[in-house]
């Protein structure tokens, strides 16, 4: 079984200040990882993705995340926070099994960009 | 723009309704997947189809009743709901290999829901 833990519900930060949003996992096995963000109102979007290959991760929009297996934390950061940064931030562990994925949720974070 | 299109975006309906919400995605993913998400919550898994065929039900009320009939397609076909059926009802697709579980899911922007 795995889970995931986000360590913070709600993060404020000034725009144009570092964003860290954090994430601890469980996993029996090498797991896989991804953070997903959603805007109000709309769907969940991939951020980025860990499968096991580079343990530094980069995605969209500037963000990045280090997979650190001693530490099993996979956080989420970002060296310039924009205004247009503020949502809902999930990070999320998949299962290996069969032909579809089923995720495991943290429970969110909601990030806050302050002028 | 989502490559998942979920219809209608918005839909309000009484207890005594029948409804569907329809997804639609063509990105030859062969996993669709349907989630329920109340406010300030993780998204819920609610059922899973591989190639068409259900393969995943996470015990949901006989009030919703999935359909998936082409690997485009996924329907959710709603009757006798609740109050507490009101939710963001969204929709996701992946690839589905037979060895790999992990491939990202991506979603749609949802439904949301309305009981009366």
């Amino acid at each position: 079984a795995q889970s995931v833990t986000q360590l913070d519900s709600h993060v404020s930060v000034s725009e144009g200040t570092p964003v860290l949003l954090r994430c601890n996992y469980s996993s029996s096995y090498s797991p896989s990882l991804f953070w997903y963000v959603q805007h109000p109102n709309k769907g969940l979007q991939l951020l980025l993705k860990y499968t096991s290959a580079a343990t530094l991760v980069k995605g969209i929009n500037g963000f990045e995340a280090e997979f650190k297996k001693s530490e099993t934390s996979f956080h989420l950061t970002k060296p310039s926070a924009h205004m247009s940064d503020a949502a809902e931030y999930f990070c999320v562990v998949s299962d290996r099994g069969g032909t579809a994925s089923k995720l495991t949720f943290g429970t969110g974070t909601r990030l806050q960009v302050t002028l | 723009d989502t490559e998942v299109t979920q219809t209608p975006k918005h839909l309000v309906m009484g207890m005594t309704n029948k409804k569907s919400l329809k997804c639609e995605q063509h990105m030859g993913h062969r996993a669709m997947y349907w989630y329920k998400q109340k406010a300030k919550k993780p998204p819920e898994l609610m059922f899973v189809y591989s190639y068409e065929k259900l393969s995943i039900n996470e015990s949901v009320p006989s009030r919703f009743s999935p359909e998936c009939p082409n690997s485009s397609l996924l329907n959710l076909h709603l009757h006798a709901l609740q109050p507490e059926d009101s939710a963001l009802y969204l929709c996701a697709s992946s690839q589905a290999f037979l060895t790999m579980g992990n491939q990202p899911q991506h979603f749609g922007d949802g439904t949301r829901l309305s009981i009366l």
